[in-house]
């Protein structure tokens, strides 16, 4: 079964400081995977697309990472800002399906308290 | 940011009415998805159309119903509602010519209560 999963489910920290969140999957074939920030009553807004043949790309402040081999991606956020308090949800898309069907994580909440 | 609009981004109903969520983008994107999401839950695929007078069903049962009858415009109804639809509803839609990265951008969503 495709599945999709996020660690932590929530996290606070302070800001000026890092954190990083997890995202394991078992969706098979993998296509690409991306980390969406979704503001509270918002809809989701991608945040970086890493298909298989990357392990690595930034925006900004935020850098994604993605190991196919063990099938985890982490996303780290460098000197929050109250602004990224948010639910960040990895997406993670199969291959071969005309739909190109993506698999959705319960997303980690962060708030960011100054 | 993304154009595409969602109205109305707020509805109070009773139940056993009959609502439309509206659903429009300018981007001229072919294919076009709602996504139902429960507080602190994945998103859910319930409909998509790959373009005009297409339509399919997603992966999660819905009682709801849409139609594709421009490109731009993506409407899903509800024919007598319940508090069992109670939930936040998002569209998105993506380019043909994203291929395998099927980008999809979403909109604001519809936050719909059925009392």
């Amino acid at each position: 079964k495709n599945q999709v999963e996020q660690s932590p489910q929530s996290l606070i920290i302070l800001e000026g400081k890092n954190c990083t969140l997890q995202c394991n999957y078992t969706v098979s074939p993998f296509s690409n995977l991306r980390w969406y920030k979704q503001d509270t009553g918002r809809g989701p807004v991608s945040l970086t697309i890493m298909t298989f043949s990357e392990n690595t790309k930034s925006n900004g402040r935020y850098t994604a990472t993605l190991d196919a081999d063990t099938k985890q991606s982490s996303l780290h956020i460098t000197a929050s800002q109250l602004s990224d308090s948010a639910s960040y949800i990895c997406v993670v898309s199969d291959r071969g399906s005309t739909l190109g069907r993506l698999y959705f994580g319960r997303g980690t909440q962060l708030t960011v308290w100054p | 940011e993304a154009d595409i609009y969602q109205t109305p981004r707020y509805l109070v109903i009773g139940t056993g009415k009959k609502i439309t969520l509206e659903c429009s983008q300018t981007m001229g994107h072919d294919k076009m998805y709602w996504y139902q999401q429960d507080p602190g839950m994945e998103l859910h695929l319930i409909h998509y159309s790959y373009g005009v007078n297409s339509t399919e069903k997603g992966d999660l049962s819905s009682e709801s119903t849409v139609s594709r009858i421009r490109t731009e415009h993506f409407p899903l109804t509800l024919e007598s509602a319940r508090p069992s639809h109670t939930s936040q509803y998002l569209c998105a839609s993506s380019d043909e010519a994203s291929g395998e990265l099927n980008e999809q951008f979403f909109g604001p969503g519809t936050r719909l209560t059925v009392l």
